[in-house]
């Protein structure tokens, strides 16, 4: 009963490949959230949607580009992959605005070769 | 935006002493300040949230209080154990985003 699911856990992949994430939530949030965690342990938003609206883009290269096909789906495409996009990717998910807390998927771990 | 500052970003302390991580935040607009821990691998987990209108809030050994004149807030770990060795992260939530800080990596050291 995983409440914030991604797929791939793992992704291993060479540079100037494209590959895309998938999360899915079953909570019955309505935003959803990409988080990218480097080395450092930073947490870097990414992208928000509410109800499969943008409403956050933060400066993250056109290469990424995420897609919302409902509200309890938010994949994210990466296009022409680059050395520096190796990180865990999260993504997770609210109610926006009730005050309540963000709930994490277990992370992608991406490298790029 | 909001500006999320944490200290310290590393912390050690024997088994059973006290650990303290203080965050400071910009934005007077924000009005939840949850704290995650997040364990080597694994994804980041709610274990404690303050809202503005409380100053203090406590779950068994944990506790995070608020000031919010100062726009500060902490979190308060007593009796430490070993299994609470991981990265802690507080955040602060204005509008429709949150924004964490840095991170304190916590060692417990038996």
């Amino acid at each position: 009963d995983t409440a914030v699911s991604q797929t791939p856990k793992y992704l291993v992949t060479q540079m100037g490949n494209d590959k895309s994430i998938k999360c899915e939530q079953n909570l019955g949030h309505d935003t959803m959230y990409w988080y990218k965690q480097d080395s450092k342990k930073f947490l870097k938003i990414m992208f928000s949607y509410n109800n499969k609206e943008l409403i956050i883009n933060e400066t993250v290269p056109n290469r990424f580009s995420p897609k919302s096909p409902d509200k309890a789906h938010l994949n994210l495409h990466i296009n022409s992959l680059e050395l520096g996009d190796s990180a865990v990717y999260f993504c997770a998910s609210s109610h926006l605005g009730d005050n309540q807390p963000q709930h994490f998927g277990d992370g992608t771990r991406l490298s790029i070769l | 935006g909001e500006n999320v500052e944490q200290h310290p970003s590393t912390l050690s302390v024997q088994e059973g002493d006290s650990a303290v991580i203080k965050c400071t935040y910009s934005d007077s607009a924000s009005n939840y300040f949850p704290w995650y821990k997040q364990e080597l691998g694994k994804r980041p987990q709610l274990i404690i949230d303050i809202r503005s209108n409380v100053g203090e809030k406590k779950d068994q050994r944990i506790a995070v209080t608020l000031n919010k004149t100062a726009k500060h807030f902490s979190l308060h770990i007593t009796e430490t154990q070993p299994e609470d060795s991981a990265v802690y992260f507080c955040a602060a939530n204005a509008g429709n985003q949150f924004y964490f800080g840095t991170g304190t990596s916590l060692t417990v050291i038996p």
